[in-house]
């Protein structure tokens, strides 16, 4: 399965924008791009996914390359309750029995 | 609307009993899935439940691991005979559609194991 890499941790001002990288060099034409966050003590919360186009939701939004080797997450406007740990994962889309394949993540650590 | 709902949210137990890990998915979603998760780790797949299909067992780390789905709904993950290494966090996460790419998992706030 392709894998993906994140830096272990980023920091923020609240109210800033941040943009979390996310490398997957080996994606192959069949896998979506997710992205999900962890609050402390929580479980994980889907945050966005994508395949080829630019991506939109009310929590952020998703820049993929054109090339499909990288992504990036992009939060607006970080508050404080956006610190967590986000994982960036590859799901093919044509694996009937697909599942999550999570690396350590980024901890985004935001600032007051 | 109701989530995905995990209980206990915290089991201390003492090495060599078995323990069991109960998980109430959202109501509807078909797909069911267990991981695990230590300290500071990702989630490490266990176990995935499609309907009425044969398990994905896939990721069960040994034979002390066993999970079921009683009526396409609750699920309970059960460990035999546990050894410390079995500490971690277990979650349980659902979704809705068959083999549907790109739906997303909602889990819950998980088990916290602690074998002493």
């Amino acid at each position: 399965d392709a894998k993906t890499t994140q830096p272990n941790s980023m920091e923020s001002n609240e109210e800033e924008p941040v943009h979390l990288p996310c490398n997957h060099s080996t994606i192959s034409g069949t896998d979506y791009i997710h992205w999900y966050r962890q609050l402390p003590s929580q479980g994980p919360e889907y945050v966005i996914h994508g395949l080829t186009s630019n991506v939109n939701n009310r929590m952020a939004s998703l820049a993929i390359a054109e090339d499909r080797k990288s992504s990036t997450l992009i939060l607006h406007r970080a508050t404080l309750r956006d610190a967590a740990v986000y994982y960036c994962i590859l799901i093919d889309r044509f694996d009937s029995n697909y599942q999550l394949i999570w690396g350590a993540g980024t901890k985004l650590i935001i600032k007051p | 609307g109701a989530g995905v709902s995990q209980s206990p949210s915290n089991k201390v137990t003492e090495k060599g009993k078995d323990v069991e890990l109960r998980c109430d998915p959202i109501s509807g979603h078909t797909a069911l899935y267990w991981y695990r998760q230590s300290l500071g780790q990702g989630l490490e797949f266990l176990i995935y439940f499609q309907g009425n299909s044969a398990p994905d067992k896939s990721g069960l780390p040994s034979d002390r691991f066993s999970a079921e789905r009683t009526g396409g709904s609750v699920s309970t993950l059960t460990i035999q005979r546990t050894q410390q290494e079995d500490s971690a966090v277990y979650l349980c996460a659902s979704s809705s559609g068959d083999r549907v790419v790109g739906q997303p998992q909602h889990f819950g706030d998980g088990t916290r194991l602690s074998i002493l």
